[in-house]
């Protein structure tokens, strides 16, 4: 089945306790791509990947590293976790950089204390 | 920059009834617009999409029209179901900087559909 996955779907942490949530796509997708929900604002990208080593800031990046070794992962990192980093994040991928439609992932709901 | 700006909900309908959720986008250039539907614990899927002007976007009795003289893609469906219940978003798809083909979505809108 072609899907997104992402893991942990849940968790709780302390400020500044380092994390890392992962993204894997098995569609051979070229272009992933970080977003956090919050409520009243939608959906923000955090970060993108054009394709394997190709990475770049969207509109909200601080606090998060991402890197993309494989084609399949992309793993979203937070060194130092803050309470304001407190959201839902969702993964998702497309063929190519420009291909409209974007599959997501089931989000991972983090919560900072 | 762009932006996507979608009726405020909750939206509260009873099974049978019209549904209209609007959206009306700022863009430069020729976006493509879509429509996201989550429901309830799980990600984003994609409802329905339009690319060009006056192109209509359809999926499981829903529908949009891309209006560009009013910039708007509001979504329809004549008769929703309690099955419908779920947050609904509008989103554009353009070129950004770096030449990063990102979405933009609309904040949202929770749909509930009492039986």
């Amino acid at each position: 089945e072609a899907q997104v996955t992402q893991n942990p779907r849940y968790l709780i942490t302390v400020t500044g306790k380092k994390l890392t949530v992962t993204c894997s796509q098995n569609m051979n997708h070229e272009y992933m791509s970080w977003y956090r929900q919050d409520p009243g604002l939608g959906l923000r990208q955090i970060y993108y990947s054009m394709n394997v080593e190709v990475t770049d800031k969207g509109d909200v990046p601080e606090g998060y590293k991402v890197s993309r070794k494989e084609k399949r992962n992309f793993p979203l990192i937070l060194e130092s976790p803050s309470p304001n980093q407190t959201s839902l994040y969702f993964c998702a991928s497309s063929l190519y950089q420009g291909m409209e439609t974007q599959y997501f992932g089931p989000g991972t709901r983090l919560l900072v204390l | 920059g762009n932006s996507v700006t979608q009726m405020e909900g909750p939206v509260t309908l009873s099974e049978e009834a019209f549904l209209t959720i609007n959206c009306t986008y700022t863009a430069t250039g020729y976006p493509s617009l879509f429509w996201y539907v989550q429901y309830p614990g799980e990600g984003l899927q994609l409802l329905l999409k339009a690319t060009k002007a006056d192109d209509k976007g359809s999926n499981k009795g829903f529908e949009a029209t891309y209006r560009k003289e009013t910039t708007s893609f509001h979504l329809e469906k004549g008769s929703v179901q309690v099955s419908d219940s779920a947050v609904y978003f509008c989103a554009l798809s353009s070129i950004g900087g770096g030449s990063n083909y990102k979405l933009t979505f609309g904040k949202g809108t929770l749909l509930t559909v009492n039986p």
